[in-house]
Parts: C-alpha cells; structure tokens; sequence
C-alpha cells in the first residue's frame, strides 16, 4: 500500500534558525512529489513538483530535494511568514491521485 | 494564474439535508477532484473526473456523489447530510490524464452538519 509519511508532525524555530522537513514515502512507480503550503484555514498552495531522484527545486527560503525513498524541504533562515503547515505528496505512475501525508506544522517566533 | 473557485467558503446544514458544493476551474483542465481534510486525517480523496459526464472513485466516496455535466465545473453532493461528514472540503484540478502535471486546489468550504 502507498504510504507517505511527513516527520516532524510539528516545528517550532526561532527566526533565522534553519531547519529540514522530511517527507518519506513508498510507492510503486513515483511520477512526482509535490510539496505544498497551507495557512490555516485555506487551501494547499503549491511549491514545488520533484520528478526524478537527484533533483532539487528553490523558491525564497525554501529548498526541496528528493532522493529513492524521500524528500527534504529545507528552510534556510526562516521568518515568521514561513509560518504554515506544509505537506508532501506523491504522485504515482498509474492514474492520477495525489496520495498525502500527514503535514508539518511549522511555527518561526521573532 | 490558475484558478480554482469554490463558491462556498462557509455552511451550515441540517442532519438530513442535501448539499450541494460547487467548484469551476478557468484553465481548461481536464482533471477535477473533491477532497475533504480532517484533523489528523489529512487529505483524503472523494471522488475525481477524468472529463465531462466522467467520474472515479476516490478513497472514501460512502455518502458522497458527483456530477461533472460541463469540463469548467465539478460539483459535489451529499444526498442526506450526516454530522460525520462534518469537514473541510478541498476542490482541485489538474490538466490532462497524463499526469504529471501539478494539482492546483481551491480556498475550501467548510461545511458543518448538526
């Protein structure tokens, strides 16, 4: 069975103080991993589509890279704006459902 | 910019009642789909179609039906409201069956059953 688990479930950083959410996951046949904001209350914004291992993706503050059996996003100097859960999802080769994982609730405090 | 409008931010619905949440998509996208997210349940997938008059179960369709009568439009409808179906429910679309392409969501309507 497809399985996407995201650790931590939650975060909490002080501004500037960089960290990594993983994302791991098993899947017959990945065709993408899919990382998405959401605010409280909204729907899922998306960041970044990974396709192959190797791969890595920026935006801002935020880096995602992906390897065979996971994905890191990375936040470098994060300010109280990156404040969001953030959830990872896989998409795999037959048909064309996302299947989630549980998200990471990050909070950065001035 | 892609678009995916969901035409109710908030309900409030009787145990019984049926409900009808619309959701239309501006970018010509083929996929369309419902999901609903729960706390420490995540998202969870409905029903998606693949093109007009066309749809496919998702994980947890029990007590929910759909109907995709234009390619813009995707509606999903409860048929007798139950306060389990209490929830946040997210529209989405994409753009072709291929796949691949990136799934764009809605602002969510939060629909609340007593």
């Amino acid at each position: 069975e497809d399985q996407v688990t995201q650790s931590p479930e939650a975060l909490r950083l002080q501004e500037g103080e960089s960290s990594s959410l993983n994302c791991s996951y098993t899947v017959s046949g990945l065709r993408g991993l899919f990382w998405y904001r959401q605010d409280p209350g909204k729907g899922p914004e998306f960041l970044f589509t990974l396709y192959s291992a190797g791969e890595e993706k920026e935006k801002e503050r935020l880096k995602a890279t992906l390897t065979k059996k996971e994905s890191f996003l990375h936040i470098t100097a994060p300010k109280p704006e990156d404040s969001a859960t953030y959830l990872c999802a896989v998409l795999k080769a037959a048909g064309n459902k996302l299947t989630f994982g549980g998200g990471t609730r990050v909070l950065v405090k001035p | 910019d892609v678009k995916v409008t969901q035409s109710s931010r908030y309900l409030v619905k009787r145990t019984g009642e049926k409900v009808f949440l619309e959701c239309v998509q501006d970018m010509d996208h083929e996929n369309m789909f419902w999901y609903r997210q729960d706390p420490g349940l995540g998202l969870r997938l409905i029903y998606f179609s693949y093109d007009v008059k066309m749809k496919e179960k998702g994980d947890i369709p029990e007590g929910y039906s759909v109907s995709r009568e234009k390619k813009e439009r995707f509606s999903l409808i409860l048929e007798s409201a139950s306060t389990n179906q209490t929830s946040m429910y997210l529209c989405a679309s994409s753009l072709n069956r291929r796949g691949g392409n990136t799934i764009y969501f809605g602002e969510g309507s939060w629909l609340t059953v007593v």
